[in-house]
């Protein structure tokens, strides 16, 4: 397998523009992670799917933030409108269960950048 | 989820041992001891995972002592790529928020 997939790599937009990041889990995860981080705050847990079901979003900063996840080989992050503090680098990342004495898996992350 | 404290970082050279205690003094019985890796632009990466004693794998090896209170993780001669922030986890499955703290940044110098 070829790993957790995100797209794309870098991103730079304008304030105010929709910005929609992609992420290809591992082929048998049934979980789903999508996470920020920034020198701040560090790695922070936005959201995660369980079988395609959002299971916890209590992370996810805003209502300008959106995740969804239509099948179990495709999730998306959506920021609308996107502003400058938005700014990070966003990972995805896969396990095949739940549980900490499991492996999750990242992506090579995608980076924002909002001007 | 245990809080843990480990420090912000260490500096070494390469062919030393590197050891980076983590202290997690309100872990519960069901929980595991994880370290991650991230290097620079890239996603953390699981290196190590441990319950009680010693556990050893190719990249580190993991000492627990028997209060469990704290954790080592030690990393045998290393190299100017083992330069990464190193992240220590202490939870259960029930602990979906797979949550990192600050890690540790390790600077290997030549």
């Amino acid at each position: 397998d070829a790993g957790v997939i995100q797209s794309p790599r870098h991103e730079v937009t304008e304030m105010g523009q929709e910005v929609t990041l992609r992420c290809k889990p591992i082929s048998g995860h049934d979980y789903l992670f999508w996470y920020r981080q920034t020198m701040m705050r560090g790695l922070e847990l936005l959201i995660y799917f369980n079988n395609n079901v959002p299971i916890d979003d209590s992370g996810m900063p805003e209502d300008r933030f959106s995740a969804k996840m239509p099948n179990a080989s495709f999730s998306t992050l959506k920021i609308q409108p996107s502003e400058p503090r938005d700014s990070a680098v966003y990972f995805c990342a896969s396990s095949l269960r739940y549980a900490l004495n499991t492996e999750a898996f990242f992506g090579q992350g995608t980076r924002l950048t909002v001007v | 989820l245990a809080k843990t404290t480990q420090p912000i970082s260490m500096d070494s050279y390469e062919g030393q041992e590197v050891n980076i205690t983590c202290s997690h003094n309100n872990i519960a019985t069901n929980d595991y001891i994880t370290w991650y890796q991230q290097f620079p632009s890239q996603g953390p990466r699981f290196i190590i995972q441990g319950y009680k004693t010693k556990v050893t794998n190719e990249v580190a090896s993991l000492f627990i002592p028997a209060d469990r209170k704290s954790s080592t993780l030690s990393l045998p001669r290393v190299s100017l790529s083992d330069t990464a922030v190193y992240y220590c986890l202490v939870g259960d499955q029930r602990d979906y928020k797979l949550s990192f703290g600050a890690g540790t940044t390790v600077t290997v110098r030549a």
